[in-house]
């Protein structure tokens, strides 16, 4: 079964500038959850989509933003650039059924952003 | 807010030493708990999971125990091995989504 899938690998971008972040989630998953991992922050909570849904968002301002297609893969945008959206940024799936309990994520490999 | 707190790191150990990975949580409720490992390059990895108190989570040798008592999930493993490099995260669920410790980076010489 594949896993979560991302791209591109790597994406760099000048100050100012849109990036697009993609993945698709592991099949049969209809949530796709987004993280920022910068240098020494940590993980941070972005954003969950959820059946086409965006249903909760992290403290991030409104310049980051993303959607959900009808089979399931996310975009995630990241408008007007700045030098401390360097990161790595993962996605994340999972299955949350009709419980609506949240289920174990599964994470891609990541899209490295450099900004400059 | 829910929060998690993990030892801090670096961890250096030689092979097959014993290996304790502290962690413990604030949550509201009974969240779900989780360690994933990181390789370097990559992306996170499930390790292993816990989902109500006294559950024991393991996997490839690692254990860690849902204590609700102590609000802790220490993750162990007997017997290390160079493979076992990487940097590990604590991490709770609540409200849909996953809320992390800061990573411990563990390194393991031959």
């Amino acid at each position: 079964e594949a896993g979560v899938t991302q791209s591109p690998t790597h994406l760099i971008k000048t100050r100012g500038q849109q990036a697009t972040l993609r993945c698709s989630p592991i099949s049969g998953h209809t949530s796709v959850y987004w993280y920022q991992q910068a240098l020494g922050l940590g993980l941070q909570f972005l954003l969950w989509y959820d059946e086409g849904e965006e249903r909760n968002r992290g403290n991030f301002p409104p310049r980051f933003s993303g959607r959900q297609f009808p089979n399931y893969s996310s975009e995630l945008n990241v408008n007007a650039l700045e030098l401390e959206d360097s990161a790595l940024y993962l996605c994340a799936s999972s299955f949350i059924g009709q419980t609506r309990a949240t289920d174990t994520q599964y994470f891609g490999p990541g899209t490295r952003l450099t900004v400059l | 807010g829910d929060s998690v707190t993990q030892m801090e790191g670096p961890v250096t150990l030689s092979e097959e030493a014993f290996l304790t990975i502290n962690c413990t949580y604030t949550a509201t409720g009974y969240p779900s708990l989780f360690w994933y490992v990181q390789y370097p390059g990559e992306g996170l990895q499930l390790l292993l999971k816990a989902t109500k108190a006294d559950d024991k989570g393991s996997n490839k040798g690692f254990e860690a125990t849902y204590r609700k008592e102590t609000t802790s999930f220490h993750l162990e493993k007997g017997s290390v091995q160079v493979s076992d490099s990487a940097v590990y995260f604590c991490a709770l669920s609540g409200a849909q989504k996953l809320v992390f410790g800061q990573g411990t980076r563990l390194t393991i010489n031959p």
